[in-house]
This record gives structure tokens, C-alpha cells and sequence, in this order.
């Protein structure tokens, strides 16, 4: 069954650098999603994008964060001077259409020190 | 009113027991609704979509309430393996956003033997 893959599993990052989550979604999919859980809390909606541009962002989804579709596969979500609180899990999702499941990877758990 | 409610539980029960759980949502222009799973630590999981008219995927029944803007879940004949938290979650529509999940806390099932 086709899957949605992130990298890295675990980022290890120090306060004020700049990390870089990537995501491979699924090959026929043209709706793209990141969310994130900090620990103990509910899953939370950060941006959607669609033919190539943001379509919707949360109120998380500040000037410190963009993404990217560099390329036909990868989707990226770059946080330019992380903080402390960024650190949570970070999920990539995909759809096939706008109301479509969405289907989550794996995540990559972000830990800032 | 929070956008997805849901109790938290835990709720622990036997094996080969019913269990159900609910859900309650603020937006009535919501248009999608979901239940997912998510085990310890990993990615939420599709479970089923949930239709207006009820759905049924093997021991898992889902029906919503438009007007009393109401989801459940029922899980019979519980497995060790349906121990997860179980995620409602919303597609809140065109007037707010009509491509973001609005997750729900989650609601913590423990079956035991």
C-alpha cells in the first residue's frame, strides 16, 4: 500500500538554528498537509498547499516557517530560527482531493535544546 | 466551546467487549468526518470516514448527527490489539477552511485479557 515517508525520524537541533523536515507523499496525491503533536497534546494543523502554492495556514504557521515542493516527490517544511516550543512531532500528510482522508507518515519528532 | 470535543477516557475494558465512544463538534458547516487512529507515539491512522447515513468496516460502526452535531464510534467484540487512542476529527468545510483536519484530544481504549 502506498505510504507517506518523512525524514529524518529524530532532529536534534539547537535554539535559533534552522531545520529542514522533509516528506515524500503519496505519488498520486496533490494535496499536501503538515501538522504537529507536542507531546501530550492534540495533533494541530499547521499549512496545506496545493498546485504549487499555500493554500491555508494556521495561526502556528508564522514567518519563521515556509514550505516547499523543490521537486515532483519531495515536500518540504523548513523552520528558519527555531525556538524551544517548536519542539514537537511533526507529520506530513497527503490527499487526493481537498475533502479526501488524508494520510499521515511517520513523523519526525523535533527536540530543540 | 472547543472545535472537536471528546472524553478523554481512559476507558478500559475486556476482551470481546462493546465500547463506545462520542463526539461532538461546534462547526454545523462542517463537511468531512473522520475517525482515526493513533497508537503511542506514531502517526494518526485512517480508521473509517463517517457518513450521514452510518457506516459499518467489520466490528467498527460510525454514525453521525448532522443536527445534533454528534459522532460515535462503536468497536465490538474488542481485541488487545484495538488498545489505541481513538482521534475524531473534523473537515471543517469551505466557510473556515476546507482543507484542514480539526483533531479532537483523542479518547484513550485499554482492552485487556
Amino acid at each position: 500500500e502506498p505510504e507517506v515517508t518523512q525524514t529524518p525520524s529524530h532532529q536534534v537541533t539547537q535554539m535559533g538554528q534552522e531545520v529542514i523536515l522533509r516528506c515524500v507523499p503519496i505519488s498520486n496525491h496533490l494535496y499536501f498537509y503538515w501538522y504537529r503533536q507536542i507531546l501530550g497534546q492534540k495533533v494541530e494543523f499547521l499549512v496545506s498547499f496545493y498546485n504549487n502554492e499555500i493554500s491555508e495556514k494556521s495561526e502556528i504557521f508564522d514567518d519563521q516557517f515556509s514550505v516547499e515542493r523543490p521537486d515532483g516527490s519531495n515536500f518540504t517544511l523548513k523552520i528558519r530560527s527555531t525556538k524551544l516550543e517548536d519542539s514537537a512531532m511533526y507529520f506530513c500528510a497527503s490527499s487526493l482531493g481537498g475533502s479526501q482522508p488524508q494520510h499521515f507518515g511517520d513523523g519526525t519528532r523535533l527536540s530543540i535544546l | 466551546r472547543k472545535e472537536v470535543e471528546q472524553d478523554p477516557g481512559p476507558f478500559n475494558v475486556p476482551e470481546g467487549a462493546t465500547v463506545a465512544f462520542n463526539c461532538t463538534y461546534s462547526n454545523s458547516a462542517s463537511q468531512s468526518f473522520f475517525w482515526y487512529r493513533q497508537d503511542c507515539r506514531k502517526e494518526p491512522k485512517l480508521l473509517m470516514s463517517v457518513y450521514s447515513s452510518g457506516n459499518e468496516d467489520g466490528r467498527f460502526t460510525a454514525q453521525l448527527n448532522r443536527a445534533s452535531q454528534y459522532i460515535s464510534l462503536l468497536i465490538r467484540d474488542s481485541k488487545l490489539s484495538d488498545s489505541a487512542t481513538y482521534l475524531c476529527v473534523v473537515n471543517p468545510g469551505p466557510h473556515t477552511g476546507f482543507q484542514k483536519l480539526v483533531f479532537g484530544t483523542g479518547t484513550r481504549l485499554l482492552v485487556s485479557p
